[in-house]
């Protein structure tokens, strides 16, 4: 059964860092790799989507990679504000059993002015 | 611009009463979810359906039921609420996968009292 898990589970840095949230899953069939915030009380936005056949993906700064043989997607956010203070969640697209998407439990992320 | 919204984002009933809680995408999207978030669990997966009438279960499908009679408009139905329902409801549509990103609404928070 496919796990995901994200680490840490909460993060505080100063204005101005560049950080990296690390997601991990157990099974590497997958058809592709979704990063989301989600801002207090409401719906997720989604970031980026990395295919099964794609190494990273890039919006603006935001970068997300995926290594799917070891199991690992990272999302790199250059020069943090405090409007990016939020909950960032990972979800895989599995290939097989009857789920669809399993989600991490996701990196509360308090960037600090 | 996807939109997938949602017929409520608070909402108050009492034990025992019948609930529904709609949601509605306006690019004709073959597949919905519908999910429930609670803290320190996740996202999990109640339902989903790939097409209109069809569904199927996801990990927690005990206590609710789904309709889908048209494409755009996925319903979740709680045929008695408990108060282990009581949690943040999120829809989401997506294109047939793999490959397509889910767009998420923005939550119904509904409390059973």
């Amino acid at each position: 059964k496919q796990e995901v898990t994200q680490i840490p589970a909460a993060l505080s840095v100063p204005e101005g860092e560049n950080l990296v949230l690390n997601c991990s899953f157990t099974d590497s069939a997958i058809y592709n790799l979704q990063w989301f915030r989600q801002d207090p009380g409401k719906g997720l936005t989604s970031l980026l989507l990395i295919q099964s056949s794609q190494r990273e993906q890039t919006s603006g700064r935001l970068n997300a990679s995926l290594d799917k043989s070891s199991g690992r997607s990272t999302l790199y956010i250059a020069a943090s504000q405090p409007g990016d203070s939020a909950t960032y969640l990972c979800a895989v697209e599995t290939t097989s059993g009857t789920y669809k998407y399993i989600f991490g439990t996701g990196t509360r992320l308090k960037v600090l002015a | 611009d996807v939109k997938v919204t949602q017929s409520s984002r608070y909402l108050v009933k009492r034990t025992g009463e019948k609930v529904f809680l709609e949601c509605v995408q306006d690019m004709d999207h073959e597949n919905m979810f519908w999910y429930r978030q609670d803290p320190g669990l996740g996202l999990r997966l109640i339902y989903f359906s790939y097409d209109v009438k069809m569904k199927e279960k996801g990990d927690i499908p005990e206590g609710y039921s789904v309709s889908r009679e048209k494409k755009e408009r996925f319903s979740l139905i709680l045929e008695s609420a408990s108060t282990n329902q009581t949690s943040m409801y999120l829809c989401a549509s997506s294109q047939t996968t793999p490959k397509y990103e889910q767009y998420f609404g923005p939550g119904t928070r509904l409390t059973v009292t």
